[in-house]
């Protein structure tokens, strides 16, 4: 079974840069059949897609977050990561880190528990 | 960019229930829909994918449809652990999945 661990501060101070992690376990990021995925929720609100990073690390953003977003993996220990610079307090949100199958209809089939990222001084 | 809009926004049903949820792309997106279920405090769950196929594991009472520009998830008996808020998402222009903006359902 596969699981994805989010990981990283909870508070975040604006005009500084968010940093999180996702663990995978019971899988592989190097898989080429999934992207990885990050999404993001404010609190009482809907989801948002932040992006998606492949294992060869080719890269697609929202385009609303694209000057502020970075996303990068690591093979070797499994993870792929998440930074998002310059916050606000409209960045404030729980962010999930999910698998999308790419044989299939991107659907996000696995998820993290996620992780509150508060940003405020 | 294109527009998903669920209706409705909220519902409240009885268990035993059949509960329907309608889900509509701003321009076609052929069956690339797929639906979650999300309960409070807790990550999203994948129900539907492809329009109508049943994620595994998924009770049999889920079913989705549609194609083109309008969907719909049914719950052909409502179950207790069934009142959560559902989301459509649409796959077809990825990267920049979007999703609806949810609808509660709760328990009446």
């Amino acid at each position: 079974q596969v699981q994805l661990q989010e990981s990283g501060p909870g508070l975040v101070k604006p005009s500084e840069t968010l940093s999180l992690t996702c663990t995978v376990s019971g899988g592989s990021v190097s898989s080429g059949s999934y992207y990885w995925s990050w999404i993001r929720q404010p609190p009482g609100k809907g989801l948002e897609c932040v992006g998606y990073i492949s294992y060869s690390g080719s890269t697609n953003y929202n385009p609303s977050l694209k000057s502020r977003v970075s996303m990068s993996v690591d093979t070797s220990k499994n993870q792929f990561s998440l930074r998002l610079s310059s916050v606000t307090a409209a960045d404030t949100a729980v962010y999930y880190c999910a698998r999308a199958i790419l044989t299939g209809y991107y659907q996000l089939d696995f998820w993290g528990q996620g992780t509150l990222v508060t940003v405020s001084s | 960019d294109i527009q998903m809009t669920q209706s409705p926004s909220s519902l409240s049903a009885y268990v035993g229930d059949r509960v329907t949820i309608t889900c509509r792309a701003s321009q076609s997106i052929s069956f690339y829909l797929n639906w979650y279920q999300q309960k409070p405090g807790k990550a999203p769950k994948l129900l539907i994918y492809g329009a109508s196929s049943l994620h595994s594991g998924v009770p049999s009472r889920f079913s989705g449809s549609g194609s083109g520009t309008d969907f719909t998830l049914t719950i052909s008996s409502l179950q207790p652990e069934d009142f959560a808020t559902y989301y459509c998402q649409q796959s077809y222009t990825t990267p920049l999945y979007t999703f609806g903006q949810g609808t509660n359902l709760e328990i009446k």
